[in-house]
């Protein structure tokens, strides 16, 4: 079955860096596309980023632009977010979900990881 | 960006209660939307998508509806699995925004 398994959150300093990696099974990992979601303490679920299929297309909320990246290793069958200058605000349950759509990329995310502990504070 | 309005924030329902969560887009979507549930400690879980498509596996219960602007996810008959957070949001355009989400508590 479809699991994806996120890693690499914990505590950190403002302005400091991390690197949350997303390992997939279950399916045939370069046919979908990935997104980050996280959700801060006592609020709601933000939309963060997107990576296409095939690595070609990114989009990100604007709070991360700039700050953020995502990338995929198809031969790792690993998506990454890369948080550079992390904000106290950034501080969140980071979850990894598959896209719905079949080499396409259409937003409705079908299958969610359990999610990643990132907190920045000093 | 869309920005995404849910109402109402929280509700308080029984068991076997109908409930109905709203949510409006900033501008049309047109069948754009999906819907989340979500419990502490979990994995949100996809319910809604295209607006009124029922994702494999989740009860019959729940339902979608609206296009443009305005949509709606009911709950026929509220089960003590229900009680959860729940979000919609668009995929029209990126950013993929989400609602403010609305808690649904027991009475």
């Amino acid at each position: 079955q479809v699991q994806l398994v996120e890693s690499g959150g914990g505590m950190v300093q403002p302005g400091r860096s991390l690197r949350l990696s997303c390992a997939a099974s279950g399916f045939t990992f370069n046919q979908y596309a990935l997104h980050w979601v996280r959700q801060a303490p006592g609020k709601g679920l933000e939309w963060v980023t997107l990576i296409s299929y095939d690595g070609d297309t990114t989009y990100y909320t604007d709070s991360v632009k700039g700050r953020f990246t995502i990338s995929r290793d198809n031969s790792k069958d690993t998506v990454y977010l890369q948080m550079n200058s992390l904000r106290v605000e950034d501080t969140a349950v980071y979850y990894c979900a598959r896209d719905i759509s079949y080499l396409d990329t259409s937003g409705p995310m079908e299958y969610w990881g359990q999610g990643t502990l990132v907190t920045v504070s000093s | 960006d869309i920005p995404m309005t849910q109402s109402p924030s929280s509700l308080s329902a029984s068991v076997g209660d109908r409930v109905t969560i709203t949510c409006r887009a900033s501008q049309s979507i047109d069948k754009y939307l999906n819907w989340y549930q979500h419990k502490p400690g979990k994995a949100p879980e996809l319910l809604i998508y295209g607006a009124s498509s029922l994702q494999s596996g989740v009860p019959a219960r729940f339902s979608g509806s609206g296009s443009g602007t305005d949509f709606t996810l009911t709950i026929s008959s509220l089960q003590p699995e229900d009680f959860a957070a729940y979000y919609c949001q668009q995929n029209y355009s990126p950013p993929f925004t989400f609602g403010g989400g609305t808690k649904v508590e027991i009475k």
